[in-house]
């Protein structure tokens, strides 16, 4: 069974640093990844896909890299703004013995910048 | 990105009473639909994937006959939480699945349910 572990749980940083997001997940035969962006009380935004083929993606400040045989992923914030503060969850897409596709969670990382 | 939309976004019911969320893709036709459900400072759990026009396929540990679910069309997949009890108190947000592009999911902004 698919296990996804998110580190830190939580991290406060002062605006204007960069900064990183841990993923690990314990079956390397992926399908890909997803990193979504929670605000309180609301549903998920997509952030970035990488395809299980694929090294990593870029949108804006934004880099997500997948080193699929190690299990790990990373997710690199660029000059954080207090915009960024949310719940950042990792999502590992795959496809059972059954034939079915479905995304297992971490449980997150609670990100909140200070102005 | 593709657009999901949940609704109701809140709701309080009395125990007993069942309880319909509405889960539409409005601007793409989603041939399958996730439902999960989220507890406090938890992670998403996924209930059931529903297919349009087939039965639903329910996780371990999920009472098909309690969460009922129908996907009638390629835009829109329900969930009825039958009999409600304060358990089942909970955060739910579903997703729609582009296959064309590489399975990414979009997510609804979720429904919370408060059963008294």
């Amino acid at each position: 069974k698919q296990e996804v572990t998110q580190i830190p749980a939580a991290l406060s940083v002062p605006e204007g640093e960069n900064l990183v997001l841990n993923c690990s997940f314990t079956d390397s035969a992926i399908y890909n990844l997803q990193w979504f962006r929670q605000d309180p009380g609301k549903g998920l935004t997509s952030l970035l896909l990488i395809q299980s083929s694929q090294r990593e993606q870029t949108s804006g400040r934004l880099n997500a890299s997948l080193d699929k045989s190690s299990g790990r992923s990373t997710l690199y914030i660029a000059a954080s703004q207090p915009g960024d503060s949310a719940t950042y969850l990792c999502a590992v897409g795959a496809y059972s013995g059954a034939g079915s596709y479905q995304l297992t969670f971490g449980k997150g990382t609670k990100l909140s910048v200070i102005p | 990105g593709a657009v999901v939309s949940q609704h109701p976004s809140w709701v309080i019911c009395k125990s007993g009473t069942s309880v319909k969320i509405e889960c539409r893709s409005l601007d793409f036709q989603a041939t399958t639909m996730f439902w999960y459900r989220q507890f406090p400072k938890q992670s998403l759990m996924l209930m059931a994937t529903s297919n349009e026009g087939s039965k639903a396929t329910y996780e371990q540990g999920v009472e098909k006959d309690k969460f009922l679910i129908n996907h009638a069309s390629l835009t829109l997949s329900t969930l009825t939480v039958t009999s409600a009890h304060p358990e089942d108190s909970s955060f739910y947000i579903c997703s729609a699945r582009i296959p064309v592009s590489y399975n990414e999911q979009f997510f609804g902004p979720g429904t919370r349910l408060t059963v008294l």
